[in-house]
């Protein structure tokens, strides 16, 4: 089965609602990241989280190992925040497994 | 600055035709990877290099070949390509914590 869920699949937000992205994984895990893919398809890495709770400006995410579950919390949406969104978990020996990500739009 | 890079950006090729896809970092990491990513499956792994000649298959190597003779380059290459091969290749590398991707190759195989 899947090692890396991430719901919801997709998301559609009012400009300054707040949004809880949710990444589950099926084993265990060395570290873990969430990253940002723009529309036109680059990545950008957002925290390396593998555990705990790390805030950037309106960004925030929470590692629970014992719960195999990682979230990403956007405060005050705004239309620059869409895109894509992707967790990946390093699984060991420097190998990572990504979820299918959360698409997002902000709407105005 | 902390930079990933991948040339070309856009290619178009014929079925049966050989292509190389280049990366380079400039970060020193040994670990570097090839990944593609299509509509709806994600990015998934072609490949990944723990250093110079110390390439190790990854989920989806059938079709693919690397070659890393310097630390810093990773290139990517299909000998005659077929056209389920069009999609959006990302090159990485990556520290003990993070990585870090390119901005991609999109390429299309007619």
């Amino acid at each position: 089965g899947q090692q890396v869920q991430q719901s919801p699949a997709s998301l559609v937000l009012q400009e300054g609602e707040n949004a809880e992205l949710q990444c589950n994984f099926s084993t265990s895990l060395n570290s873990m990241q969430w990253f940002y893919q723009r529309p036109e398809g680059s990545l950008v890495s957002l925290f390396y989280n593998p555990s705990g709770t790390k805030q950037s400006g309106r960004l925030t995410s929470t590692t629970v190992i014992k719960e195999r579950r990682s979230s990403l919390h956007i405060s005050s949406s705004q239309i620059t925040d869409s895109g894509t969104y992707l967790c990946a978990i390093n699984t060991g020996n420097y190998k990572y497994v990504f979820g299918a990500g959360t698409r997002l739009k902000v709407i105005a | 600055d902390m930079k990933v890079t991948q040339m070309p950006r856009y290619l178009i090729k014929r079925m049966g035709e050989n292509v190389l896809l280049e990366c380079g970092q400039d970060m020193s990491h040994e670990t570097m990877y090839w990944y593609r990513q299509d509509p709806g499956l994600g990015l998934q792994l072609i490949y990944i290099s723990y250093d110079v000649d110390s390439n190790s298959e990854g989920d989806i190597p059938k079709g693919y070949r690397v070659s890393r003779k310097k630390r810093e380059h990773f290139s990517l290459i299909l000998d005659s390509a077929k056209t389920n091969q069009t999609s959006v290749y990302f090159c990485a590398s990556s520290s003990i914590y993070e990585q870090y991707f390119g901005p991609g190759t999109r390429l299309t195989v007619l």
